[in-house]
């Protein structure tokens, strides 16, 4: 069964940063792109970031385009998010999710998500 | 931007009946749709993959059609464990989006 497990959420002040990790375990992680998604509180789903198998490709929503990074370690099986210059419309929960198939490439597996929250 | 818009908003329906929820994208995406649902609390699990491809595990009253720019969800028969919120998400190009949602009430 495949299993992504993410941590590193908290509260923080806006302005402030964070780092999301998502380990995943037991597939073959350095052959699947990997992508963030999150959802603010009673809101919709929201893509935020993708990143290739080996990392030559990154995509960014327009609202986290310079702000956030998306990166990996394939040989930890660990996915992150570096989350810099944070504003409240950035609390939400963050889910990490695992592409199913080839590109085009929808989430077939999702990690149960970490909450982060940006308030004063 | 591709926009995707479902819906309706809200459907109340009862065990047993059958449902269909729509979804619109704002350009042609092909089939290059799936369909997710979400419980409270809980991460959404793919139900639908190239608008009508059954994911995996998941029970043949649930089936997709539809391409280009307009789709259905459809549930044959209801069943207790469907009441939740359902999500479409186009994936033909980035920025990938998600439609707003349709929350399923049992009437």
């Amino acid at each position: 069964e495949v299993q992504l497990v993410e941590s590193g959420g908290g509260l923080v002040k806006p302005g402030g940063s964070l780092r999301l990790s998502c380990l995943a375990s037991p597939f073959s992680f350095s052959h699947s792109a990997m992508n963030w998604v999150r959802q603010a509180p009673g809101k919709g789903l929201e893509w935020v970031s993708s990143i290739s198998a080996t990392s030559n490709y990154k995509y960014y929503a327009d609202s986290v385009k310079g702000r956030f990074t998306i990166s990996r370690d394939n040989a930890k099986n660990s996915l992150f998010l570096q989350m810099d210059s944070l504003t409240v419309e950035d609390t939400a929960v963050y889910y990490c999710a695992r592409v199913g198939g080839e590109a085009p490439y929808y989430f077939d597996y999702w990690g149960q998500g970490t909450l982060v929250a940006v308030s004063s | 931007d591709i926009q995707m818009t479902q819906s309706p908003s809200t459907v109340s329906a009862s065990v047993g009946d059958r449902v269909s929820i729509t979804c619109r994208a704002s350009e042609s995406i092909s089939y290059w749709l799936a369909w997710y649902q979400q419980k409270p609390g809980r991460a959404p699990q793919l139900l639908i993959y190239k608008a009508s491809r059954l994911q995996s595990g998941v029970p043949s009253r649930f089936s997709g059609s539809g391409s280009g720019t307009e789709f259905t969800l459809t549930i044959s028969s209801l069943q207790p464990e469907d009441f939740a919120t359902y999500y479409c998400q186009h994936y033909d190009s980035y920025p990938y989006t998600f439609g707003q949602g349709t929350k399923l009430e049992i009437k």
